[in-house]
């Protein structure tokens, strides 16, 4: 296993067109989130799946995002009419069902720039 | 609304000294506190954690001290490594949720 995936690295996009983030966990982990990072910030969450169950959500994502995990295995986040102020990192980790303390594992990111 | 507070935006220490950094929360709800560490161009990487109903954990070079009074914890790394130089996040969780503050970025000079 060769950690978390995510694809693509890098997108620029112009303003008002929809992207789509994917990211592969873990295999064994049942635990997916995403989280937003801006310059200078640490990370902040988006939302959070138990297999294919989304079970919390941030009020930082707004109607124009979606985030899905068919089959409790990859996971996509969806940004809708994108706006300048999406130009972020998107990160995805996943964690097994063990204590939260044993900490997340992160993929690298994809690095998102709205021009 | 800022849970988790990293005060300090960075951090320089000499190689084999040792590097202190801080991070202060104001929710007493939290079950653990974890700090990660990022390099540039990868995600953050968990290194130690503490949970709440405890006061020090230690792996290694880096021990992790919790001061639920004063809602304060600190990661102490001794002796500091120039590999060690990286962005530090102090994170707490909250459900399964966890909220992360800005970071400190540690300089160790060789």
């Amino acid at each position: 296993d060769t950690g978390v995936s995510q694809d693509p690295r890098h997108k620029i996009t112009k303003r008002g067109q929809n992207v789509t983030f994917r990211c592969d966990p873990i295999s064994e982990h049942n635990r997916l989130y995403w989280y937003r990072q801006t310059l200078g910030q640490g990370p902040e969450f988006l939302t959070y799946f138990q297999n294919e169950a989304q079970l919390e959500k941030s009020r930082l994502l707004s109607d124009r995002f979606s985030a899905e995990r068919p089959k409790g295995s990859f996971s996509t986040l969806e940004i809708q009419r994108t706006e300048q102020g999406d130009s972020a990192m998107y990160l995805c980790a996943s964690s097994p069902p063990t204590e939260l303390g044993d900490g997340y594992t992160f993929g690298s990111g994809t690095r998102l720039t709205v021009v | 609304d800022q849970q988790v507070k990293q005060n300090s935006p960075s951090l320089s220490v000499q190689e084999g000294r040792i590097s202190i950094l801080n991070c202060d929360y104001t929710n007493s709800m939290f079950d653990y506190f974890l700090w990660y560490k990022k390099y540039p161009a990868e995600g953050p990487t968990f290194l130690i954690s503490i949970s709440s109903i405890k006061d020090k954990n230690e792996d290694g070079r880096f021990t992790v001290f919790l001061n639920k009074s004063a809602k304060h914890l600190s990661l102490h790394i001794v002796p500091s490594q120039p590999g060690d130089s990286a962005v530090y996040f102090c994170a707490a969780n909250g459900g399964f949720k966890t909220i992360f503050g800005a970071g400190t970025r540690l300089f160790v000079k060789a």
